[in-house]
């Protein structure tokens, strides 16, 4: 079965950070971009980056960059979303999201979704 | 990147045809057929309707389909069901000075 599996919700205390993780079955892991999306409570989504999980090679949204590392171990077909130095506005939902072209080449669509993770960010 | 921008809300009677409209500029959806629409019911993960502006995948009902002018993508819905209620989100490719993607701030569908 073609899915991605995320861990658990997770509540963390300002200035801390957080490690979501994305497993994938069913399709060749290293065969597809791993973008991370997240949606705040009421709001809209927002896109956050990438990962190549064939070489690792990542590519952050300019409001993420120093602030999140996404990582992957193909041993496992997981990928991997920290975000540190957290803030209450980063309360959200955050997706894994697969894209929907086969190789080297970024389609820029998600066609599998994993079932997201609610991080929450509060003293 | 700037968000797109999409109308907050948008209705229509069943077996009604709707229109959602998603503005960019020249550097994302003006430039690229990289523009893809998702659907997202409450409380459940987004789900892709339409890809590279006008594509369809397998198993999303001929009823959704996708355009592009200039720098406006639309989405629209025919024959309008109950089912069809949900948010939905268009997002594009915002071009190789980001590498990155960028949607639109929604659209609440309502079927009256």
């Amino acid at each position: 079965q073609v899915q991605l599996v995320q861990s658990g919700a997770e509540v963390k205390k300002p200035g801390a950070s957080v490690k979501v993780s994305c497993k994938a079955s069913g399709y060749t892991f290293t065969g597809y971009y791993m973008h991370w999306v997240r949606q705040a409570p009421g709001q809209g989504l927002e896109w956050m980056g990438r990962i190549n999980p064939n070489s690792g090679g990542t590519n952050y949204a300019q409001k993420f960059q120093g602030r999140v590392t996404m990582t992957r171990d193909t041993s496992i077909s997981t990928a991997y979303m920290e975000l540190s130095r957290l803030r209450s506005d980063d309360t959200a939902v955050y997706y894994c999201a697969r894209d929907g072209v086969y190789g080297d080449y970024v389609g820029w669509y998600f066609d599998l979704w994993g079932r997201g993770t609610l991080v929450t960010v509060s003293s | 990147q700037s968000a797109l921008t999409q109308p907050a809300s948008v209705s229509g009677s069943p077996g009604q045809s709707i229109t959602i409209s998603c503005t960019g500029t020249s550097s994302d959806v003006g430039s690229y057929n990289l523009v893809s629409w998702y659907q997202q019911h409450p409380g459940k993960a987004p789900k892709l309707m339409i890809y590279e502006v006008s594509k369809r995948p397998s198993g999303v009902s001929n009823r959704f389909s996708g355009s592009k002018s200039g720098n406006t993508a639309s989405l629209t819905i025919s024959g309008l069901q109950a089912e069809d209620e949900a948010d939905y989100y268009c997002c594009s490719y915002a071009g190789s000075s980001t590498f990155g993607g960028v949607f639109g701030g929604g659209t609440k569908l309502t079927v009256l």
